[in-house]
């Protein structure tokens, strides 16, 4: 099956700094990666997804960039804020004829510091 | 638009009781999943319901778990004879109905399992 593996596992970074987490995948049929944000006793939220026709995307001050030849693929936040703080993950959804199962990455804890 | 609907938020059971956790999708959804989190871990897929189906469930323990999402209403998660090792947060996530390519899964706020 699958798996994911998510660097670092935590980060500090100082307010305005970026921030870049990377996920590795095993499985070449993997086609969806979506990132998701969590904060403290709440659920993943979705920041942002990219799909393996797709080289990099960017969504304001977030963006995803993805090496299908190398299977990795990485969350970039620029210009940080302290309400960027929380837990990120990373999946892959491989495609199946049993749908779309996410594995996820085992998180990174981000700190923004004021 | 209400999104995905989990409850109770939280649980607290002894040893050997049962546990009952509820999931309502976002509205046209007819797609639900269910993920394990252990503190400091990530999210474990267990199982892939579409209504009235199960359609994966490859990651849900072979015994004292099932998962069902009937027809009308919420679709449930129940453990019985619940052990510590199953304190954990319990989150559901629902797609829409998949016509090609893998669609997004959104989550609902979980719900959090103590076991005594």
């Amino acid at each position: 099956g699958e798996n994911v593996e998510q660097h670092p596992s935590t980060l500090s970074v100082q307010e305005g700094d970026s921030a870049v987490i990377k996920c590795t995948y095993s499985d070449s049929a993997s086609n969806y990666f979506p990132w998701y944000k969590q904060e403290l006793g709440k659920g993943p939220q979705l920041i942002i997804d990219i799909r393996s026709n797709v080289g990099e995307k960017k969504d304001q001050r977030i963006a995803v960039t993805l090496n299908k030849t190398a299977k990795h693929f990485s969350l970039h936040i620029t210009e940080t804020q302290p309400e960027d703080s929380a837990v990120y993950f990373c999946a892959a959804s491989p495609t199946s004829f049993l749908g779309n199962q996410f594995y996820f990455g085992t998180g990174t804890s981000l700190t923004v510091i004021p | 638009n209400a999104g995905v609907m989990q409850n109770p938020r939280h649980l607290v059971r002894r040893r050997g009781q049962e546990a009952r956790l509820r999931c309502s999708p976002v509205k046209g959804h007819s797609h639900v999943y269910w993920y394990r989190q252990l503190p400091e871990e990530g999210l474990k897929f267990m199982v892939y319901l579409q209504k009235e189906n199960i359609i994966d469930e490859s990651g849900m323990p072979k015994e004292r778990f099932s998962a069902e999402f009937p027809k009308e209403g919420p679709s449930i998660l129940r453990i019985q004879q619940v052990v510590r090792g199953d304190s954990a947060a319990y989150f559901c996530a629902s797609s829409p109905a998949s016509s090609g390519g893998t669609k997004t899964q959104y989550f609902g706020p979980g719900t959090r399992l103590l076991v005594l």
